[in-house]
């Protein structure tokens, strides 16, 4: 069953740290991973997309990490801030009956506290 | 700079009402999606579009509709509304191809049936 998990469920961490946010998936065939971030009360809005071939990339101080043979994500936080608090969702789209499909984590709830 | 506008964006309901959600973007996608978010479980998708007068259901259709008569409106209709159905609705678009495009969420209807 293609399945997407996401770990911790949620993190409290103080203004200035760093922090790694896990998803692991069993999604296949694998199309690309996208990380999306989400504020209290608001939709979600993309943060950076991975595909295969791709082993990093960095979007300001936010840089997501691709292992496909163990078929793991990390979004690593440099030098939060209090408007990073938000939960961070990953979301694996793989192919069934040849249509995508996009599967969903249940996201990482982040707390920055000054 | 509207993007994607849902109303309304809190509603109550009482069991076996109905209603809809409504959902309209300016930014001339022909992808459009109706997800729904529950507490602790990543988002399900329930009816999507990829044109005007094309629809098609997701994983959790039953107890909805939609039409898109047009490309900008992508409406919900909830009939006999039942306890189960209380969630956060998500209306999204995408400019291209699901599987890479980058989906645009509008800021979520909070619907509770009592």
């Amino acid at each position: 069953k293609n399945q997407v998990e996401q770990s911790p469920q949620s993190l409290i961490i103080l203004e200035g740290k760093n922090c790694t946010l896990q998803c692991n998936y069993t999604v296949s065939p694998f199309s690309n991973l996208r990380w999306y971030k989400q504020d209290t009360g608001r939709g979600p809005v993309s943060l950076t997309i991975m595909t295969f071939s791709e082993n990093t990339k960095s979007n300001g101080r936010y840089t997501a990490t691709l292992d496909a043979d163990t078929k793991q994500s990390s979004l690593h936080i440099t030098a939060s801030q209090l408007s990073d608090s938000a939960s961070y969702i990953c979301v694996v789209t793989g192919w069934k009956d040849s249509n995508y499909q996009l599967i969903w984590g249940a996201g990482t709830k982040l707390i920055i506290k000054p | 700079n509207a993007g994607v506008t849902q109303t309304p964006k809190f509603r109550i309901l009482k069991i076996g009402q109905s209603m809809t959600l409504q959902c309209t973007q300016d930014m001339n996608h022909n992808y459009m999606y109706w997800y729904r978010q529950d507490p602790g479980m990543g988002l399900k998708l329930i009816y999507y579009s990829v044109g005007a007068g094309i629809t098609d259901k997701g994983e959790v259709p039953n107890g909805y509709n939609v039409s898109r008569s047009t490309t900008e409106d992508f409406p919900l209709r909830l009939e006999l509304a039942a306890p189960s159905q209380t969630s956060v609705y998500f209306c999204a678009s995408s400019p291209d191809q699901g599987a890479w495009g980058e989906a645009f969420f509008g800021q979520g209807t909070r619907l509770t049936v009592v």
